[in-house]
């Protein structure tokens, strides 16, 4: 079965700090990925997705850059945070239309 | 420009009555639709999907209903457990695999 993982679980970051958080996917191959935020009371905004190694989308102009340097292997990063930042990132995979999402890394930047 | 619409942003059932979330959508080119639920501080789990060829899919307690027409889902929940506390979160997908996601519903079953 597909299993999916993200960590870290929670982070508190200060503003300007750089971040790298890590999605890795088991059981599939060649899935699509996909990084999304949601903010507090919000609904889910996607921020990237991608459908093979090295090919990144962009959603949405912003502070972040994701990359995919392997098949099951996707990172989000900045090299400096902003306070808007903050909020709880999803990442998740789809072979076909339905998605699948990890337990959430709650960003906390101060 | 919301794309997909979700109303109500809370909703409080008895335990053992109907639930029932609903859902607009404004781009007529969707055609597959999901819902997922969301305890906090987890990430989404998916619930139950349909296609736009169908109005109707079931699953156990869990059923989706279509109205192409009206560019409106719901899903219904019977009958309501404790446990079915959680955010309900509407989705919607086209010619590409991004889903576009609702603002999402808050349900409270009490018992």
């Amino acid at each position: 079965s597909q299993t999916i993982h993200q960590w870290p679980a929670t982070l508190v970051q200060p503003v300007g700090s750089p971040l790298s958080l890590e999605c890795t996917v088991e059981g599939t191959s060649n899935p699509n990925l996909y990084w999304y935020r949601q903010a507090a009371g919000r609904g889910l905004q996607l921020l990237f997705y991608s459908v093979g190694i090295g090919q990144i989308s962009s959603e949405v102009p912003q502070n972040l850059s994701a990359s995919r340097p392997q098949d099951r292997q996707f990172i989000l990063s900045s090299k400096k945070l902003l306070l808007s930042d903050s909020g709880f990132y999803l990442c998740a995979w789809s072979v076909g239309k339905t998605q699948y999402f990890g337990p959430g890394t709650r960003l906390l930047v101060l | 420009d919301q794309q997909v619409k979700q109303n109500s942003p809370s909703l409080s059932v008895q335990e053992g009555r109907i639930s029932i979330l609903n859902c607009d959508y404004t781009n007529s080119m969707f055609d597959y639709f999901l819902w997922y639920k969301k305890y906090p501080a987890e990430g989404p789990t998916f619930l139950i999907s349909i296609s736009s060829i169908k109005d109707k899919n079931e699953d156990g307690r869990f059923t989706v209903f279509l109205n192409k027409s009206a560019k409106h889902l719901s899903l219904h929940i019977v009958p309501s457990q404790p446990g079915d506390s959680a955010v309900y979160f509407c989705a919607a997908s086209g010619n590409t695999d991004k889903l576009i996601f609702g603002t999402g519903t808050r349900l409270q079953v009490f018992p």
